[in-house]
């Protein structure tokens, strides 16, 4: 299965600035999601990053808010834009393996 | 529409004895099925899942699951619970029709061994 690392573990942030968390593979994977959830919680996936193609945006979630690049088949990033405290969750990024996704360690993120 | 249900929010079983997580499971074409277990404060570790074939399937840590057709169910089980067993468990299912390969994701439930 690959081996999935995510950058930075866990970050506190101010109200109205912006954090790029990136998301590193082992191995070369077509797709790549991101996702978010609270703890405790369920996941909600937030998009569908594919490389070489723009990423695909679940309802509620917009390119302006949450910018996903994915410039190579083993690196993605997620920016988390003008962040509120409703944006404070944990943030997973995961790729697709031989029909299952597979889960980096997470970015836990706190806006204050 | 697809959609998959874990109806108990936390289950709590004494170490050593047998445990079950259930789920349930709800999609139009034929179902591919997963399970994933997240330990405090880490990312979601696959530990099983059901494609095609062999209703039993085996998994990570002693875990099995048993795919039922006719009940739309894939329930997780361990013959004998370890306090290293309690975490949060998911289980999600893809439609296999579906070309996204997008997971419906349950709830969780809460994992709770007790010495």
């Amino acid at each position: 299965s690959a081996v999935i690392s995510q950058k930075p573990s866990r970050d506190i942030c101010q109200r109205g600035t912006s954090l790029t968390i990136q998301c590193q593979v082992d191995s070369q994977v077509t797709m790549m999601f991101w996702y978010r959830q609270q703890p405790g919680q369920s996941l909600t996936l937030i998009a569908t990053a594919n490389q070489g193609s723009e990423a695909t945006y679940e309802s509620g979630f917009v390119i302006d808010k949450f910018p996903i690049s994915r410039p190579n088949l083993t690196f993605s990033t997620l920016t988390v834009s003008n962040m509120s405290p409703e944006d404070s969750s944990i943030y997973l990024c995961s790729v697709q393996d031989y029909l299952t996704q597979y889960f980096g360690p997470g970015t836990r993120l706190t806006v204050l | 529409a697809q959609s998959v249900a874990q109806p108990e929010d936390q289950v709590n079983v004494a170490e050593g004895n047998p445990l079950t997580v259930k789920c349930t499971y709800s999609v139009s074409g034929n179902p591919y099925l997963f399970w994933y277990v997240q330990y405090p404060n880490r990312g979601l570790q696959f530990l099983l899942k059901y494609i095609t074939g062999d209703n039993l399937v085996k998994g990570s840590y002693g875990f099995e699951a048993e795919f039922n057709k006719s009940q739309t169910s894939f329930h997780l089980k361990k013959p004998s619970a370890l306090v290293s067993d309690s975490a949060l468990y998911f289980c999600a299912v893809r439609d296999g029709k579906d070309s996204n390969y997008q997971l419906i994701w349950g709830a969780g439930t809460k994992l709770i061994i007790k010495p």
